[in-house]
């Protein structure tokens, strides 16, 4: 069965410095791979994804991921943080018509 | 266009009582997940309709079963409710059949007292 990983329960950041979080995966094959983030109280909202070709992907917000097949990776950056990136955000594989979600990382902007 | 719209938004049962939430999803999408969220298990799948089809289903008793109309609404029902299952049960609807983007509504909170 798939899983994925997020290696990092919270993280704490300052306001203007660069932001990775982590998410590795284990599936046979390439899957849709997500990222998707959550503020207190609201749903799921969706900032990339990919599919297949270009391993560097560009997301809303000033997000953006690398998908690295060889380490079954998929991390999300974003290089200048801002305050009200403070939400959690959670990796999700795309198999079967379902999503399998990480345990989500929680990230505190301080500033 | 309208988001992924669920119904109600609070609830508060008690044990043994039975529930059914409502998902109206983006006008258009054929496609409708159900998640449930709590802070032990995290996201956990329920199931997915496409065109009233039941395609997938988590690994949930059976206590909990869902259903999709002809126009795309679902409604997921649990019998039976048990104090574990309060959570925030999520929506999520999707245009295309291979369900590779997931829109998802706010949620309802579900409390089992």
């Amino acid at each position: 069965a798939q899983s994925v990983t997020q290696p990092d329960i919270h993280i704490t950041v300052s306001e203007g410095a660069s932001l990775e979080l982590r998410c590795n995966y284990s599936y046979g094959a390439t899957p849709y791979l997500f990222w998707y983030v959550q503020s207190p109280g609201q749903g799921l909202q969706l900032l990339l994804k990919y599919f297949s070709g270009d391993t560097l992907v560009q997301g809303i917000k000033g997000f953006e991921a690398e998908f690295k097949r060889s380490q079954s990776s998929f991390n999300l950056r974003k290089p200048s943080v801002h305050w009200s990136d403070a939400a959690e955000y959670f990796c999700a594989v795309g198999v079967n018509y379902k999503l399998s979600f990480g345990a989500g990382t929680t990230v505190t902007v301080r500033a | 266009k309208a988001g992924v719209t669920q119904t109600p938004r609070y609830l508060i049962k008690t044990r043994g009582q039975q529930v059914t939430l409502s998902c109206s999803p983006i006008s258009g999408h054929r496609s409708v997940s159900w998640y449930q969220q709590t802070p032990g298990q995290g996201l956990q799948f329920l199931f997915e309709y496409f065109s009233e089809t039941q395609r997938n289903k988590g690994n949930f008793p059976g206590r909990f079963s869902g259903r999709q109309f002809s126009n795309s609404r679902s409604e997921m029902n649990v019998s039976t409710l048990e104090l574990g299952d309060s959570a925030l049960y999520l929506c999520a609807s999707s245009a295309d059949r291979q369900n590779t983007e997931a829109f998802f509504g706010q949620g309802t909170r579900l409390t089992v007292v």
